[in-house]
């Protein structure tokens, strides 16, 4: 299986904050990396796929870089709603599978 | 647009049989993939599976053994079972739409599995 590394786990920001979470598989998986935001009690939503593309409606604050084995989601400028939990999931091969997670939390 | 609704039993004992549905509403099974995914309290996120609209099926080895799912083209359906479950399938269980990405899901479903 391809294990799907987070880093930071949870962070503290504020509004305005640039914010990057960090994303690294144990093989390379070229670009097929999706990223997602979860709130509490509700199901993921689609933020980015094939690493850098922007999901329609999905604001244009939110993007995403890297291939192989690197990836970063950014947030150029932190908004209350974005407080949030973020994962990613490649599926360059199956399993599919997901990082831990990653929690903004409100600094 | 598509929608999913899915449904199924919340409270299990250990050892019974989970079973989950979910109906596509909106669009057609075709050109997709339509998988499970769950999440323990407070944990990450775990794929279980996924069946395609001709009954092509890909599970996670983790649990492969116990999981069935399957496909009803003439209700735009289709479905979870996991046999012998423990404490451990504990979990929101989702149903999702897959291309490359999930781009559609359910709104979840907490299964406890408690004596």
């Amino acid at each position: 299986d391809i294990q799907m590394t987070q880093s930071p786990s949870s962070l503290s920001a504020s509004v305005g904050d640039r914010v990057t979470i960090s994303c690294q598989a144990s093989q390379d998986i070229s670009d097929s990396l999706n990223w997602y935001q979860q709130k509490e009690g509700s199901a993921p939503k689609l933020l980015i796929f094939l690493a850098e593309n922007l999901e329609s409606g999905v604001p244009s604050r939110f993007s995403g870089s890297g291939s192989g084995t690197n990836f970063i989601l950014t947030i150029s400028s932190l908004q209350p709603e974005d407080f949030a939990t973020y994962f990613c999931q490649q599926y360059a091969n199956l399993p599919l599978t997901f990082g831990e997670g990653t929690k903004i939390e409100i600094k | 647009q598509a929608q999913l609704q899915q449904w199924g039993a919340g409270l299990l004992r250990p050892s019974e049989t989970l079973s989950l549905s979910c109906d596509v509403s909106g669009g057609s099974l075709s050109g997709y993939y339509w998988g499970w995914i769950r999440q323990p309290p407070g944990k990450g996120l775990e794929w279980i599976g996924e069946i395609n609209e001709i009954g092509n099926t890909n599970y996670n080895p983790s649990s492969e053994s116990r999981v069935t799912i399957s496909v009803d083209t003439s209700k735009n359906q289709f479905s979870l079972k996991l046999a012998s479950v423990t404490a451990a399938d504990t979990a929101v269980y989702y149903c999702a739409r897959r291309t490359m990405p999930f781009d559609l899901w359910g709104r979840g479903t907490l299964v406890t599995v408690s004596s």
